[in-house]
């Protein structure tokens, strides 16, 4: 079983200040995380992912996360936001015997103020 | 490179009225293909998966249905809306099931049932 919990349904920042958005996953087994990220009435797109190489994964636009398996957490970071930045990010967890391909966090909606 | 068309765009129906989504992956043979539906103000839910042609699962009992008539065409259907089906679709594909492997989005359609 997978299982995956945004902790914060929405975050609001400063523009130029740093970014949080924080996700812990459950898996029974060596699971592979994503984050996507999903602008206004737009699809989802891959931001990074984490396949069991280095646990520091550096995505586009300046975004990166760390898986932590100790605390079983994946969580989003940027040093200093952008108004374009603003958008729902959604964590996702995926395990090698996954049927089901991936479970979805149930987003974090960033906004970002001037 | 792959790409993945879905459409239209967006749509208002009747309720009561039949529907027909329409995806098509090119650049890539034999994907597996999803069908997603995002209620506003909620995550994603997936409804239908593919591993290839005729082969149809079905995540959720509903008023929908879905068809893979050819490798790289996945339609989503409907003989008769319901307002409960208003909502973003999303069409995806992935190059297997197996953990890793990154699942890509089109770009969504808003069904509006009124």
């Amino acid at each position: 079983a997978q299982s995956v919990t945004q902790l914060d349904s929405h975050v609001s920042v400063s523009e130029g200040t740093p970014v949080l958005l924080r996700c812990n996953y459950s898996s029974s087994y060596s699971p592979s995380l994503f984050w996507y990220v999903q602008h206004p009435n737009k699809g989802l797109q891959l931001l990074l992912k984490y396949t069991s190489a280095a646990t520091l994964v550096k995505g586009i636009n300046g975004f990166e996360a760390e898986f932590k398996k100790s605390e079983t957490s994946f969580h989003l970071t940027k040093p200093s936001a952008h108004m374009s930045d603003a958008a729902e990010y959604f964590c996702v967890v995926s395990s090698i015997t996954g049927r089901r391909a991936l479970t979805f966090g149930s987003g974090t909606r960033l906004q970002v103020q001037p | 490179s792959q790409t993945i068309h879905q459409w239209p765009a967006t749509l208002v129906q009747p309720v009561g009225s039949p529907l027909s989504l329409e995806c098509t992956v090119e650049g890539t043979s034999n994907p597996n293909l999803y069908w997603y539906r995002q209620a506003a103000g909620r995550g994603l839910q997936l409804l239908f998966y593919s591993v290839g042609i005729g082969q149809i699962s079905s995540e959720v009992p509903q008023n929908l249905s879905a068809s893979r008539p050819q490798d790289r065409q996945f339609i989503l259907s409907s003989k008769k809306l319901l307002l409960s089906d208003s909502g973003f679709y999303l069409c995806a594909w992935s190059g297997s099931l197996h953990s890793g492997n990154t699942i890509y989005f089109g770009e969504g359609s808003w069904l509006t049932v009124v």
